[in-house]
Formats: structure tokens, sequence, C-alpha cells
């Protein structure tokens, strides 16, 4: 079954740093770009952050760049997230997705993992 | 960014119901448009694809129309497992965007 399971949320403080990240099974992880995007309590969908198949080509979202760094180890077929400098709002359950048809960054995303939940709070 | 805008934001509905939820860009995205729908507690799940394409697996009373700024999603015959959250997504350039959701309630 073609799969992603994320990890690595948490409870942290203001200010503080977490890595997230996402373990790909059942496709050949290093054809597809994969997208970081997080629901915040009670709230809508927010793409946070992507990266290309080969990990040559990251793009992030205004709310989050230079404070977090996307990055992936196709040999590992896993996905990272390094989340620095963290703010309340940045409380959100974190998914990470595939995209549908390879890699584009902006693509459909076919397949979600089950989500990992970050908490920024003193 | 390109704007999404979902209408409505919520619809009250019954089984059997034929349903449209509507969403509208800020600018022309061709037909970069998906649909996906979320129930509580779960990961989103993929419907449509390029504003018109049935997602492997998912059921035909699904379909969705439009293109440029304009897009439809409609449910045929409203089932008890279809009342959830729907998201529409541009995949026209990055950032990609969201609308707001609509909730499909009782």
């Amino acid at each position: 079954e073609v799969q992603l399971v994320e990890s690595g949320g948490g409870l942290v403080q203001p200010g503080g740093s977490l890595r997230l990240s996402c373990a790909a099974s059942s496709f050949t992880f290093s054809d597809y770009a994969i997208s970081w995007v997080r629901q915040a309590p009670g709230k809508g969908l927010e793409w946070v952050s992507a990266i290309s198949a080969s990990g040559a080509h990251p793009s992030y979202a205004d709310s989050v760049k230079g404070r977090f760094t996307i990055s992936r180890d196709n040999s590992k077929n896993t996905l990272y997230l390094q989340m620095n400098s963290l703010r309340a709002e940045d409380t959100a359950i974190f998914y990470c997705a595939k995209a549908n048809s390879g890699d584009y960054l902006a693509d459909a995303f076919d397949i979600w993992g089950q989500g990992t939940k970050v908490t920024v709070s003193s | 960014d390109f704007q999404m805008t979902q209408s409505p934001s919520s619809l009250s509905a019954s089984v059997g119901d034929r349903v449209t939820i509507t969403c509208r860009a800020s600018q022309s995205i061709s037909n970069y448009l998906n649909w996906y729908q979320q129930t509580p507690g779960k990961a989103p799940k993929l419907l449509i694809y390029a504003a018109s394409s049935l997602q492997a697996g998912v059921p035909s009373r699904f379909s969705g129309s439009g293109s440029g700024t304009h897009f439809a999603l409609s449910i045929s015959s409203l089932q008890p497992e279809d009342f959830a959250t729907y998201y529409c997504q541009q995949s026209y350039s990055v950032p990609p965007t969201f609308g707001q959701g609509t909730k499909v309630e009782v």
C-alpha cells in the first residue's frame, strides 16, 4: 500500500525547534515532489513547503520562509521539515503529501500521511 | 498568490440530495483545480484533479466542472459518508492555495 507516515510532532516552547519526518513506502519516492501542508485547530488547509524529486528545488510559504527548511533523503525514502523559531501560530497538524503526477511542486496531492501534531506553547 | 474562494461556507443537506459547491479563483488557472474531502480527524482525500478528472477509487456520484476562474464540485446523490468538509485547491502555480472549505452537514 502506498503510504506516508509522519513523526516528530510534539509540544515545544515559543522560539524552539522541532524536526518532522515523513517516511514513504510502496512507491518510487525519488520520482515525486512532496509537500508539507498544515491545518491549525478548527481551520482550513495551508500549504507550507514543497521539495522537488531530486531535492534541488525547495519552496516555502511566506509565513515560514527563513524559519523552516525542507529536505529529503531519497536513499531513505524520507522527507524532513526542520522548524526553527516556532511561534504559537505554527500550532497545527502537519501533513506530508505526495504530488499526483510527478515532479511538480504545485501539483494535486494524491497521497497524504495521517498527520503529526505540533503545539507551540509555554 | 492565487486566492481561492468557496461558496457556501456550509450547507445543510439530506441523504439523496444533489449538492453543488463552487470555487472561484482570483485569476484564471485554466483547469488546474483539485477537490478534496476531509472528515473529522482524518487527512484530506483527493476526489477530483484537473477540474473534472475523477481520482481512482472515488465514486462516480462525484463530479467536477469548470475552467478559468469558476469551478464546481457536484455530488449527485448524497450518501451518509459524504457528510464532510470539502476544499478546492489550485495547482496552477506555487504556492498552491486552498479554498476556505465547505462543510456539508445534515
